[in-house]
């Protein structure tokens, strides 16, 4: 199957700094990038959907202007929490589609952020 | 509106079977997913169905019914490394996937 990273793994930072969270399809154009996170025993919580070369559409309740996306290609999107609090600790997952089958996502494997 | 239910929590004997039900409503229908989730891990891709029917890959069946609204996961000879959590997602008429709360599936030796 196609192959996503995700970069860094795990990242540690202090409240009020911003994080840059990348995520790469290896193997494939991605059309469509997808971010989401996940609260620990919940289940996957979308929060944006970024096409490459145009604005992401958010999801209901999610702060465009804290979590900025940026799909600067069709290999690339990245997801920048912005002045991160403590609530914003998360597993943040990136799954990205290209123009196959089914439309299949692939899954990266996840950054966990915590925010101290 | 669209929701996906599937049971919080399962448990199973080592070489057992297991079936996990997903029943959907959701605003169109263009398949339906099943992932396999380890604790701190991403989702894996186990199956996909669009189509009435029963699919299989190995150890694994997915059943999908359309007019019911309704999939199931089927493990065969159940080994411990399956133990996890299995999602089951919908893919929406805007091919946005919908997402259960899914499955945390407990394998006892």
């Amino acid at each position: 199957g196609a192959v996503v990273s995700q970069h860094p793994s795990w990242v540690i930072c202090k409240s009020g700094t911003s994080v840059k969270i990348e995520c790469r399809s290896l193997d494939f154009q991605a059309t469509t990038m997808f971010w989401y996170r996940q609260f620990p025993k919940q289940s996957l919580m979308l929060m944006a959907t970024s096409n490459e070369g145009s604005k992401a559409t958010y999801e209901q309740g999610v702060e465009k202007d804290k979590f900025l996306i940026n799909h600067a290609s069709l290999t690339l999107s990245t997801l920048t929490v912005t002045s991160a609090h403590p609530e914003d600790s998360s597993f943040y997952i990136c799954s990205a589609r290209g123009d196959r089958e089914y439309n299949e996502q692939f899954f990266g494997p996840g950054t966990r952020l915590t925010v101290l | 509106g669209q929701n996906i239910d599937q049971p919080t929590e399962m448990t199973a004997t080592e070489g057992a079977i297991v079936q996990i039900n997903c029943t959907y409503q959701t605003s169109g229908f263009n398949g339906l997913f099943w992932y396999q989730q380890h604790a701190g891990e991403a989702p894996t891709f186990l199956s996909y169905n669009v189509l009435d029917g029963l699919e299989e890959k190995g150890r694994f069946s997915s059943f999908l019914s359309r007019s019911k609204g309704y999939s199931y996961l089927l493990l065969k000879e159940l080994q411990m490394k399956d133990s996890a959590s299995y999602l089951c997602a919908v893919m929406d008429s805007n091919y946005q996937l919908i997402w259960g709360a899914g499955t945390k599936l407990i394998i006892k030796p």
